[in-house]
């Protein structure tokens, strides 16, 4: 089975500062997507980045990137010059890459604060 | 806005009784999964439908059944319900296999 892992359970970070969160994950797969996904005090999951396994180069979307190690199973997220409304639950998720829809994995997250 | 909906956003029911929650997905939105969230912790897999058929479960007591719809809505049904039921329910729907779910706000459930 999937596993993933968020060890920082919350983080901080100065407004304009960046800050990187934490995910590894295990799994006995060569192909599959790892996410990140926001949720702020509205509840409403909100998909930040994806990045697909076969993929060498890691995603960037804006402010955020990734740093994806396979090898390691390691999958961070760098957020620059961070903003107020950064400030949410940060959660890492992982699934397969399967010819019928799969499973999302998620991690417990990380509760980021954005200080002014 | 993730064109996602979930009704009720609220919901208190007592333990025993039947529950049913509704998401409303993205015309060709034909994967539709959902999760429980416990206060905390990270969404839990309760169960997958791709055209109106279940093809995924996670760890989930039969109590927990669905339904998915030809108008890409959907239906959670939680049947004798448990003080342990209470969380938050997340519906996620998605167009194909290599994009990310988009989620909905999610239906707050107390069982009191």
């Amino acid at each position: 089975a999937q596993t993933v892992t968020q060890s920082q359970p919350e983080m901080s970070v100065q407004e304009a500062e960046t800050v990187t969160l934490s995910c590894t994950y295990d799994t006995s797969e060569s192909d599959y997507y790892l996410f990140w996904y926001k949720q702020p005090p509205s509840r409403q999951m909100i998909l930040v980045i994806r990045q697909e396994a076969y993929k060498q180069q890691n995603a960037t979307e804006n402010r955020f990137s990734v740093n994806f190690q396979k090898a390691a199973k390691s999958f961070s997220l760098k957020i620059s010059d961070s903003q107020l409304g950064d400030a949410a639950m940060y959660f890492c998720a992982y699934r397969r890459r399967e010819t019928s829809g799969s499973r999302l994995t998620f991690g417990e997250g990380t509760q980021l604060t954005v200080n002014p | 806005e993730t064109g996602v909906t979930q009704s009720p956003t609220h919901l208190i029911k007592t333990r025993g009784q039947q529950v049913t929650l509704r998401c409303s997905s993205q015309s060709g939105h034909n994967t539709v999964s959902w999760y429980q969230q416990a206060l905390g912790q990270g969404p839990q897999f309760i169960f997958q439908y791709y055209r109106e058929e279940e093809n995924g479960r996670g760890n989930f007591p039969p109590r927990f059944s669905g339904l998915q719809f030809p108008n890409y809505s959907s239906e959670l049904n939680v049947n004798a319900l448990e003080l342990d039921d209470s969380a938050l329910y997340l519906c996620a729907s998605r167009m194909d296999r290599t994009r990310g779910a988009f989620f909905g706000q999610g239906t707050r459930l107390t069982v009191v």
